[in-house]
């Protein structure tokens, strides 16, 4: 299994709830983002670390969003106090650290808040 | 404001066919696209891309085209099969930054 990873696929909450979404990228990719999508629309860009670090997380929508690579591996999207308008796919890509800046993605997590 | 725009939500074609999607963007800085292949319930798949340094860029079946003077990006498809029925979301990133900006995607139904 060389692609990246996302758990859970699916996660039913309600609303005011926390979730924490899981991303395994790649081995060796230093660069992981993550991206929303919502129903009959393109990935919306959220994050971007490279590294342990977030190097660009002006997608992120406001403060109930959070995330987290601690050892530059391993990613945490963390939302709190969910809304229903939170409900989505979130999708978790990596790539190498270069250009040309080829993403690859995961599965995706289908967020659903009730 | 939508940056990149593939205007055609669906397209069909027959099997052995060409299939021919189209994509627009407005943002000037970007300089490398990419083209995701996305199945249902299933992450995106890279499927080919092109540098702004270049016109065309081919693998296989798969054709890009860009046409920098008109914003114009282009995936030929020849011959289109039953198999490449997917939703098709042309991608744009530019060098000084690493986020992709997507289209909305273009639903492609390949009829046997």
């Amino acid at each position: 299994g060389a692609g990246v990873s996302q758990t859970p696929s699916n996660k039913v909450t309600e609303k005011g709830k926390y979730v924490e979404l899981r991303c395994d990228p790649i081995s060796g990719h230093t660069a992981l983002y993550w991206y929303r999508q919502s129903l009959g629309q393109g990935p919306e860009f959220l994050i971007y670390f490279q590294g342990t670090g977030a190097a660009d997380d002006s997608g992120l929508p406001n403060d109930r969003f959070f995330a987290v690579r601690p050892e530059g591996s391993v990613s945490t999207l963390k939302i709190q106090r969910t809304e229903r308008g939170d409900s989505a796919v979130y999708l978790c890509a990596s790539s190498l650290n270069g250009i040309p800046n080829t993403q690859y993605f995961g599965p995706g997590t289908r967020l659903t808040v009730l | 404001d939508q940056q990149v725009k593939q205007n055609s939500p669906s397209l069909s074609v027959q099997e052995g066919r060409i299939s021919i999607l189209n994509c627009d963007y407005t943002n000037s800085m970007f300089d490398y696209f990419l083209w995701y292949k996305k199945y249902p319930a299933e992450g995106p798949t890279f499927l080919i891309s092109i540098s702004s340094i270049k016109d065309k860029n081919e693998d296989g079946r798969f054709t890009v085209f860009l046409n920098k003077s008109a914003k114009h990006l282009s995936l030929h498809i020849v011959p289109s099969q039953p198999g490449d029925s997917a939703v098709y979301f042309c991608a744009a990133s530019a060098t000084s930054g690493s986020r992709l900006t997507f289209g909305e995607g273009t639903q492609l139904t390949v009829n046997p």
